[in-house]
C-alpha cells in the first residue's frame, strides 16, 4: 500500500538554526498538508498546499515558516530560525482529490523535531 | 474558523465494556468527520470516517454517529480489548478549499484487561 513518507524521522537542532523537514506524498495525491503535535497535546493544522501554492495556513504558520514542492515528489516544510517552542513532532498528509468528496487524507510517519 | 471539541480526555473501561467518545464542532459547513487512533509514538491511523449526508456508520465494533443539527459525533467501541488502548482523535473537515482537518484535543483510552 503506498504511503507518505518523511525524512528525517528526528531531527535535532539548535535555536535559530534553520530546517527542513522532508516528506514525499503518495504519488497520485493532489493535495499536501503539515500538521504538528506538541508532545502529549493535539494535531494542529499547519498548512495545505494544491496547485504549487498555499491554499491554507493557520495562525501558528507565521513567516518564520515557508513550504515548497521543488520537484514531482517532494514537499518540504523550511522553519528558518526555530525557537524552542518549535519543538514538536511535525506530520506530512496528503489526499488524493477533492473532485470526488473523499477527503481521507494519509499521514507520514512524522519528524520529531527537537529545538536546543 | 472551525472548532472541535472532544470529551473525555481520559477514559477507562474494562475489558469486554463499551467506550464512547463524544465530539462537537462549530462549522456547520464540515461535512467530514473522521477519527484517528494514535498508539505511542506513531502516526495517527484513520480508523473510521462519517460524511455529513449519513447519520451512522459501522464497521465491526466500531460506530460512528453524527447528529448534524446538534453539531455532534461520536464514536462507539464495543467489546473493547487491551489492544484499543490509545489516543484517539475525532477531526472535522470542509469540503472546500485546502480540506483542512481540525482534530480535537484526543481521548487516551485504557482498556484494563
Amino acid at each position: 500500500e503506498p504511503e507518505v513518507t518523511q525524512t528525517p524521522s528526528h531531527q535535532v537542532t539548535q535555536m535559530g538554526q534553520e530546517v527542513i523537514l522532508r516528506c514525499v506524498p503518495i504519488s497520485n495525491h493532489l493535495y499536501f498538508y503539515w500538521y504538528r503535535q506538541i508532545l502529549g497535546q493535539k494535531v494542529e493544522f499547519l498548512v495545505s498546499f494544491y496547485n504549487n501554492e498555499i491554499s491554507e495556513k493557520s495562525e501558528i504558520f507565521d513567516d518564520q515558516f515557508s513550504v515548497e514542492r521543488p520537484d514531482g515528489s517532494n514537499f518540504t516544510l523550511k522553519i528558518r530560525s526555530t525557537k524552542l517552542e518549535d519543538s514538536a513532532m511535525y506530520f506530512c498528509a496528503s489526499l488524493t482529490s477533492g473532485f470526488l468528496a473523499k477527503n481521507i487524507q494519509y499521514f507520514g510517519a512524522g519528524t520529531r523535531l527537537s529545538v536546543l | 474558523g472551525e472548532n472541535v471539541e472532544q470529551h473525555p480526555s481520559t477514559l477507562s473501561v474494562q475489558e469486554g465494556d463499551s467506550a464512547v467518545i463524544k465530539c462537537t464542532y462549530s462549522d456547520s459547513a464540515s461535512n467530514y468527520f473522521p477519527w484517528y487512533k494514535q498508539e505511542l509514538g506513531k502516526r495517527p491511523q484513520l480508523i473510521i470516517d462519517i460524511r455529513s449526508n449519513v447519520g451512522e456508520k459501522k464497521d465491526q465494533r466500531i460506530a460512528v454517529t453524527l447528529n448534524k443539527t446538534a453539531k455532534h459525533f461520536s464514536l462507539h467501541i464495543t467489546e473493547t480489548q487491551p489492544e484499543d488502548s490509545a489516543v484517539y482523535f475525532c477531526a472535522a473537515s470542509l469540503n472546500t478549499g485546502g480540506f483542512k482537518t481540525i482534530f480535537g484535543a484526543g481521548t487516551r483510552l485504557f482498556v484494563k484487561a
